[in-house]
């Protein structure tokens, strides 16, 4: 069935980097734009950025540009975030999902970044 | 960007109809849509594109839009339904997708 699976979600201190992935089967993942999306503990969704099936176009969340970079393997069917100089405020819930002509149509369980020092 | 506004909160008891609303510049313009999140559970998608359901939505879940505001209807609420709604479009001028705050559905 079609399934996305997040991983690489930990606590680390500000400043520092992680990288989230999320694990794409059950479809044909290079014909789909990916997000990521994050939700604070209690608060709302927040979308952080997407990316083109073909990888040639990505688009952040203005909180975020600069600092994070989403990108995607083809062969592998995965979708990355890479996120640099944490801050703690970046503590979230991250989620990936896929992008059906606009509308978010199927969503990861999500994956916990901690930022603490 | 883009700016979507939801009530906080929207009670009902079952059985009852419930009408959240999600206000938004010229909103009728756009592809409006709405999930559904649990408690501890990811979002769900319940309404595309204003007003279409993705199979296993069941009927009860409707939605409109119209102007500057959208709406998503549940009728015959069920224990079930409580959860938090958001709205959401996509920003072509920005190039940003754009949540509504949510709205907790409380089933009294």
């Amino acid at each position: 069935q079609v399934q996305l699976v997040e991983s690489g979600g930990a606590v680390v201190q500000p400043r520092r980097s992680l990288r989230l992935s999320c694990a794409a089967s059950g479809f044909t993942f290079n014909t789909y734009f990916m997000h990521w999306v994050r939700q604070t503990p209690g608060k709302g969704l927040e979308w952080v950025a997407a990316l083109s099936f073909d990888a040639r176009k990505s688009s952040y969340a203005d909180s975020v540009r600069g600092r994070f970079t989403i990108s995607r393997d083809n062969y592998r069917n995965i979708l990355y975030l890479q996120m640099d100089s944490l801050r703690v405020e970046d503590t979230a819930v991250y989620y990936c999902a896929r992008d059906e002509a606009g509308d978010l149509d199927v969503w990861g369980k999500g994956t916990m970044v901690s930022v603490s020092s | 960007s883009f700016l979507l506004t939801q009530p906080p909160s929207v009670s009902v008891t079952p059985g009852q109809t419930a009408r959240i609303t999600c206000g938004g510049n010229n909103i009728g313009g756009e592809s409006v849509h709405w999930y559904q999140q649990r408690p501890g559970q990811a979002p769900i998608l319940v309404v595309y594109d204003d007003s279409d359901r993705p199979s296993g939505i069941p009927e009860r879940f409707s939605a409109s839009t119209s102007g500057n505001t959208a709406t998503l209807t549940v009728s015959r609420v069920e224990a079930g339904d409580e959860a938090d709604y958001y709205c959401q479009v996509w920003d072509g001028r920005s190039d940003q997708v754009v949540f509504g705050g949510g709205t907790k559905l409380t089933v009294l």
